[in-house]
């Protein structure tokens, strides 16, 4: 098993770009979110779903749209970046009992 | 959701153990006490979690107060990789929308 994938690993972004960050699971798992996190912060939830077809807004959903299409896949699109959407991007994936965490996505929008 | 306070920072000599608490004193019945921790750069890792009783696995153990008011995650032999971030979570399940707080930096010292 892969696990959660994201790719890409890096990206550098002009103000105003738009830009899909993508995030894949092969463990199965309904739940899955996305989070974001500054320097010397926590994880803040941006959205998540809980399945195929739903999906619901985090702590900080604004200039970020979701899409559950698949199980398996669950996009995150930056509509116009930001440079404040500057940030290390993490997806996870749950089951009942655990969160995996996939590796980032670092962004930097100039 | 309950509130929870960790020490930002933490030393331990390598060998030794480490002793991270985390005071959850608004936990509510059904949350269960999760550990994760994120070395440098890297998503968050799962580590235990547990609801009133002991926990034991290979990575680490996890003493919950009779009250559940606080916990202490041990890692028993510290090493240098175990050098990361560790956030302590009360949340009913991996489904719930917890948001991490800014945990404690634990750093393993030669």
């Amino acid at each position: 098993n892969a696990g959660v994938t994201q790719t890409p690993k890096f990206q550098v972004l002009k103000t105003g770009q738009s830009m899909t960050l993508q995030c894949a699971q092969d463990m199965n798992h309904e739940y899955m979110s996305w989070y974001r996190q500054d320097p010397g912060m926590g994880l803040r939830l941006i959205h998540y779903s809980v399945g195929a077809g739903i999906t619901d807004q985090g702590e900080v959903p604004n200039g970020y749209n979701v899409s559950r299409s698949t199980t398996e896949d669950f996009p995150l699109r930056l509509l116009s970046a930001a440079p404040s959407q500057t940030s290390v991007y993490f997806c996870a994936s749950s089951s009942l009992n655990e969160q995996f965490f996939g590796p980032g996505t670092r962004l930097t929008v100039l | 959701d309950a509130k929870t306070t960790q020490p930002p920072s933490m030393d331990c000599a390598e060998g030794r153990a480490a002793n991270l608490p985390c005071n959850h004193s608004t936990i509510s019945g059904n949350e269960y006490v999760y550990w994760y921790r994120q070395i440098h750069s890297q998503g968050p890792q799962y580590i235990i979690h547990g609801l009133k009783n002991n926990e034991t696995n290979e990575m680490a153990s996890l003493i919950i107060t009779e009250d559940r008011k606080s916990s202490t995650l041990i890692l028993p032999h510290a090493t240098l990789r175990d050098t990361a971030v560790y956030y302590c979570l009360p949340r009913e399940t991996s489904y719930d929308k917890v948001i991490f707080g800014p945990g404690t930096s634990l750093s393993v010292i030669p």
